[in-house]
């Protein structure tokens, strides 16, 4: 089945320390998103791809690097200039143009910083 | 810019209740409109759209119309089950974004037996 996989579900970070999430999509979608949540809280969009080796930030972009090296996938760095890492991190793809067909989400990544 | 403005929560109801979580926009474009749900500790599901005005959008019992003229797009269930428990995002995306998405900052429903 068609699908977006996120890893790792889990994921621990020490001060100071880079980490990687991954995002994995083969839908053959164009477009991926990554979105951060914090409790009880909406999604802020950090990063954007709309077409491979090409992305854009979003509305909280600071701390944060991606690529989009291959049309099915999308990895976010969170990096140690990241001050409050803590959160929910949701990967999404979709079909780019009108934007009639939604996003398909992944299951996310919860960081905690330790 | 676009916006999407929902109606805050927490909702509870009774189970068997009826439900409505209003949400309203503000688009530059024709966009199309979703909801979306969330439950504990997952990723967000597409729950149902529509794509243009007047029309309803449907899943699971859950209804939406289109409404242009009032820029609205209210979540509605008749009879509501415990297992519908769970945030609902309301969301729009448009032709002069790219597709780019919007999303409302989510309603919380608790439903109680």
């Amino acid at each position: 089945d068609g699908g977006i996989t996120q890893s790792p579900k889990y994921l621990f970070r020490k001060e100071g320390q880079n980490v990687t999430l991954s995002c994995e999509q083969n839908l053959n979608h164009d477009a991926m998103y990554w979105y951060r949540q914090d409790p009880g809280q909406g999604l802020r969009l950090i990063y954007y791809s709309q077409i491979v080796n090409d992305f854009q930030k979003g509305d909280i972009a600071e701390g944060y690097s991606v690529s989009r090296e291959k049309k099915e996938s999308f990895p976010l760095t969170v990096t140690s200039a990241q001050k409050n890492p803590t959160a929910f991190y949701l990967c999404a793809s979709s079909m780019t143009g009108t934007g009639g067909y939604g996003y398909t989400f992944g299951s996310g990544t919860r960081l905690t910083v330790v | 810019g676009n916006s999407v403005t929902q109606m805050e929560g927490p909702v509870t109801l009774s189970e068997e209740a009826f439900l409505t979580i209003n949400c309203t926009y503000t688009a530059t474009g024709y966009p199309s409109l979703f909801w979306y749900v969330q439950y504990p500790g997952e990723g967000l599901q597409l729950l149902l759209k529509a794509t243009k005005a007047d029309d309803k959008g449907s899943n699971k019992g859950f209804e939406a119309t289109y409404r242009k003229e009032t820029t609205s797009f209210h979540l509605e269930k008749g009879s509501v089950q415990v297992s519908d428990s769970a945030v609902y995002f309301c969301a729009l995306s448009d032709r002069a974004n790219a597709g780019k998405s919007t999303f409302g900052d989510g309603t919380t429903l608790t439903v109680k037996p």
